[in-house]
């Protein structure tokens, strides 16, 4: 059974680091063609993809938020960390991982709130 | 970056109704074209992969079609609960963009 968690701070200042957390079960990331996602929502608006890990390190990054997105794995530890610096009021949103598997994406987790504010 | 505008942003149905949902590409993606079902609170149910594979455990009233640029997710027969946003996404390469969602409600 595959399933994907999301973990973090539910509140956070302006200015401050985020750090987000997937830990994943039923596959490994170190599988040929496999990747860890992350994407957001904030309230009421559109899903927003950030960033993307693959099996063999390979890092994605949305281009409009790459100069403040970090994205690491532990394999041994079956997880992917998204760091996010220097919040803003904005960056308040639903955070999800989610896998790829060659081009297909298949799994995602639940979903953690994070608020950005004072 | 590839834009996907999906339509109609809400529909209102009945039980038993076929819904129809379409997305369209600005550039080919080949089958690259995933769809989801979410419900507040809840993960992304991927329901569809490569435009037309069925998710293991989906309904069969759920079907996909459409290759390039032009994509529709059906349900032949509305069922309780389908009533929920539908969204589509390309995976053709990063950066992955999402249509804005289709809210399906109840008539």
């Amino acid at each position: 059974q595959i399933t994907l968690k999301e973990s973090g701070p539910t509140l956070v200042k302006p200015t401050q680091t985020l750090t987000l957390t997937c830990t994943f079960s039923g596959f490994s990331l170190s599988s040929s063609g496999v990747g860890v996602g992350w994407i957001r929502q904030p309230p009421g608006r559109a899903l927003e993809w950030l960033s993307l890990i693959y099996w063999d390190d390979d890092k994605r990054y949305s281009p409009s938020l790459k100069d403040r997105l970090t994205i690491t794995k532990d394999t041994a530890e079956n997880q992917v960390v998204l760091t996010m610096t220097n919040v803003d009021p904005v960056d308040t949103a639903t955070y999800y991982c989610a896998r790829e598997i060659y081009s297909n994406v298949d799994y995602w987790g639940q979903g953690t709130l994070v608020t950005v504010s004072s | 970056d590839i834009q996907v505008t999906q339509s109609p942003s809400s529909l209102s149905a009945s039980l038993g109704d076929r819904v129809t949902i379409t997305c369209r590409t600005s550039q080919p993606i080949s089958r690259f074209l995933n769809w989801y079902q979410h419900k507040p609170g809840k993960a992304p149910k991927v329901l569809i992969n490569s435009a037309s594979i069925l998710q293991r455990g989906v309904p069969s009233r759920f079907s996909g079609s459409g290759s390039g640029t032009d994509f529709t997710l059906t349900i032949s027969s509305l069922q309780p609960d389908d009533f929920a946003t539908y969204y589509c996404q390309h995976s053709y390469g990063t950066p992955w963009t999402f249509g804005r969602g289709t809210r399906v409600e109840m008539k």
